[in-house]
């Protein structure tokens, strides 16, 4: 069974650094996708960026980026020129790409409390 | 507004009685997930249904009770509330593979639950 660890309970960082959360994730399949969310106090899951594991190109959203190793099977996010905004809950998922109907379920970690200093 | 809604937002309840969180999308998406959230835990899936009158158990299924007889709702019941599923309920909803099989789900914007 897949499995995703965020071995990161909480981060900091001042505004307008640059701050990187990690995500490892185990999996026996070569095909997937890989998510970030968000979730600000408001409690709404929103979705930051997206990664296909064929695609060898880091996916990228304005001051969101990933660096994602396929081999090292690890998938973090770099957030630039950090706002206070960006303070939430984030959470890595991973899914698999399968045919069959019966396997479309999201795993995820157990999330990263991002703090962002004034 | 198209979107996915929740309700209640709060809900609190005692021990052995019987409540439903309700789940309703208007996109037409043909998957519905439900959530739990626990500190420590991340999200847990609890049930997801990939069209109607077709539902299938997720990772923690124990206690809780679903049906899908319109697309787009999909309420999630506990049939007799423990304790223990005290917690932040989330539904999600995914259109069908097909196209951009990347899409990501959508959520709600969540249901407190406690359980006294």
């Amino acid at each position: 069974a897949q499995t995703v660890t965020q071995s990161q309970p909480e981060m900091s960082v001042q505004e307008a650094e640059t701050v990187t959360l990690s995500c490892t994730y185990d999996t026996s399949e070569s095909d997937y996708y890989l998510f970030w969310y968000k979730q600000p106090p408001s409690r709404q899951m929103i979705l930051v960026i997206r990664q296909e594991a064929y695609k060898q190109q880091n996916a990228t959203e304005n001051r969101f980026s990933v660096n994602f190793q396929k081999a090292a099977k690890s998938f973090s996010l770099k957030i630039s020129d950090s706002q206070l905004g960006d303070a939430a809950m984030y959470f890595c998922a991973y899914r698999s790409y399968v045919k069959m109907d019966s396997n479309y379920q999201l795993i995820w970690g157990a999330g990263t409390k991002l703090i962002i200093k004034p | 507004d198209a979107g996915i809604t929740q309700s209640p937002r709060y809900k609190i309840t005692e021990t052995g009685r019987q409540v439903t969180l309700m789940c309703h999308q208007t996109w037409s998406h043909s998957y519905m997930f439900w959530y739990r959230q626990d500190l420590g835990h991340g999200l847990r899936l609890i049930y997801y249904s990939a069209a109607a009158d077709i539902t299938d158990k997720g990772e923690v299924p124990d206690g809780y009770v679903v049906s899908r007889s319109k697309t787009e709702n999909f309420p999630l019941t506990l049939e007799s509330a423990t304790r223990s599923q005290t917690s932040v309920y989330f539904c999600a909803s995914s259109p069908a593979r097909t196209g951009d099989s990347n899409q990501p789900q959508h959520f709600g914007d969540g249901t407190r639950l406690s359980i006294l």
